[in-house]
């Protein structure tokens, strides 16, 4: 069973760029969620997707957007790019969108906005 | 704001040392907590999902306790390898929030010969 794929691995953009990130979760999960780590930051959360629909959103600008398509597989966008935005881009499924589900973590995307 | 505190935030044990570390959390609205291992250059691996009050999960050498009365879970690795060497991160979920999980920021663990 393949895993949770993330591309592309990194990416290098500029500020004021936009950028889009995929995610393809595994055969069979609904629930996309992403999450941004920064050096000395903890996995801060984004949103999460369950059948298309957005069920939570963190505290990101709106800049940060994200949809999910009939297959389960989701995008986040992230538009107008800011310097602080560089950071590691997480996306885990899961089965359901309830919490007691594990989550299974993709590779990440390595975004670098200089 | 949900705050999930980790302590301590690294630890640096020999080959064979038993270890253990603290994941504090709203005692409140607790629906679960979650611990992962991640291990550099890898993505975060599920280890435990605990529910109820005074759940013990075990996994090989590495065990965890819950207690959501007082808002503490604890990971214990017994007999500590280098292959254990990683950073562990515990998550809560809870009822009404408007995350999905709150991630604490970890306990980085270095396993030496």
């Amino acid at each position: 069973k393949a895993g949770v794929t993330q591309t592309p691995r990194y990416l290098i953009k500029t500020r004021g760029q936009q950028v889009t990130l995929s995610c393809s979760p595994i055969s069979g999960h609904r629930s996309v969620s992403w999450y941004q780590q920064t050096p000395g930051q903890g996995l801060q959360f984004l949103f999460e997707y369950f059948s298309e629909t957005q069920r939570n959103k963190g505290n990101f600008p709106g800049r940060f957007s994200g949809r999910q398509f009939s297959n389960s597989r989701s995008e986040m966008n992230v538009s107008t790019l800011e310097l602080g935005d560089s950071a590691l881009y997480l996306c885990a499924s899961s089965l359901s969108h309830r919490e007691n589900e594990k989550l299974f973590f993709g590779s990440g995307t390595q975004l670098s906005v200089l | 704001i949900l705050n999930v505190e980790q302590s301590p935030q690294s630890l640096h044990v020999q080959e064979g040392d038993s270890t253990n570390f603290t994941c504090s959390f709203p005692s409140s609205n607790f629906y679960a907590l979650h611990w992962y291992r991640w291990e550099t250059a890898k993505s975060p691996e599920a280890l435990f999902v605990m529910t109820l009050n005074g759940d013990e999960k075990k996994k090989g050498r590495i065990s965890a306790t819950l207690n959501t009365k007082e808002g503490y879970s604890y990971l214990y690795i017994k007999g500590s390898q280098p292959e254990d060497s990683a950073t562990y991160l515990c998550a809560f979920g809870g009822t009404g929030t408007a995350s999905k999980l709150t991630f604490g920021t970890g306990t980085r663990l270095q396993v030496t010969l």
